[in-house]
């Protein structure tokens, strides 16, 4: 399966700023998607990001607040904007990393990003 | 996708088998069961999918009612590395742009030694 490096892994940051998550695989994937995992809570898919295409929001989240990019098929950035101390969770990096039996979509995740807002 | 339900805690003695189960009644023909597990601190690790049969990997066993409307995770000796949070998701075989996983809050398993 693919193997997933996220920067950073922890930062801690001043409201109002804002912060870029990096996601880099080491093989060319499809699919990539941006999970949040709140404190004590589970995780919480933001958004899909497909290369060349604009990412796809869930709902809830909004493309101003976590913009994406995709600029090919091994990397992608999260930015997390005009941060609030609401914004302090897990953020993680996920890819479709393994066909098993066709249909099956089996995720491979990334060891996620912690964001403490101040 | 259809919702799934679990415990939210269990407990396991080391070495025994631990059976986390979960239920998904409103599970289509289509949709695949998949387990993940949450180790404190890491992102979530695959561990077994299946659909209709029974399936067994290095990690685990995967069994699912004839019905399809519950399943049960089975770690055959269970060891401290095994506490964790455990994920049970129901989804739909992949289509382009339709590959998404919902996590829902899982079983905390904690193995006491």
């Amino acid at each position: 399966s693919a193997v997933i490096s996220q920067k950073p892994s922890r930062d801690i940051c001043q409201r109002g700023t804002s912060l870029t998550i990096q996601c880099q695989v080491d093989s060319q994937v499809t699919m990539m998607f941006w999970y949040r995992q709140q404190p004590g809570q589970s995780l919480t898919l933001i958004a899909t990001a497909n290369q060349g295409s604009e990412a796809t929001y869930e709902s809830g989240f909004v493309i101003d607040k976590f913009p994406i990019s995709r600029p090919n098929l091994t990397f992608s950035t999260l930015t997390v904007s005009n941060l609030s101390p609401e914004d302090s969770s897990i953020y993680l990096c996920s890819v479709d990393g393994q066909r098993g039996r066709a249909g099956a979509n089996v995720l491979t995740f990334g060891a996620g990003s912690r964001l403490t807002v101040l | 996708d259809a919702k799934t339900t679990q415990p939210p805690s269990m407990d396991c003695a080391e070495g025994r088998a631990a059976n986390l189960p979960c239920n998904h009644s409103t599970i289509s023909g289509n949709e695949y069961v998949y387990w993940y597990r949450q180790i404190h601190s890491q992102g979530p690790q695959y561990i077994i999918h299946g659909l209709k049969n029974n399936e067994t990997n290095e990690m685990a066993s995967l069994i699912i009612t004839e019905d399809r409307k519950s399943s049960t995770l089975i770690l055959p000796h269970a060891t401290l590395r095994d506490t964790a949070v455990y994920y049970c998701i129901v989804s739909a075989a992949s289509n382009f742009g339709n590959e998404k996983l919902t996590f829902g809050t899982g079983t905390r398993l904690t193995i006491i030694p």
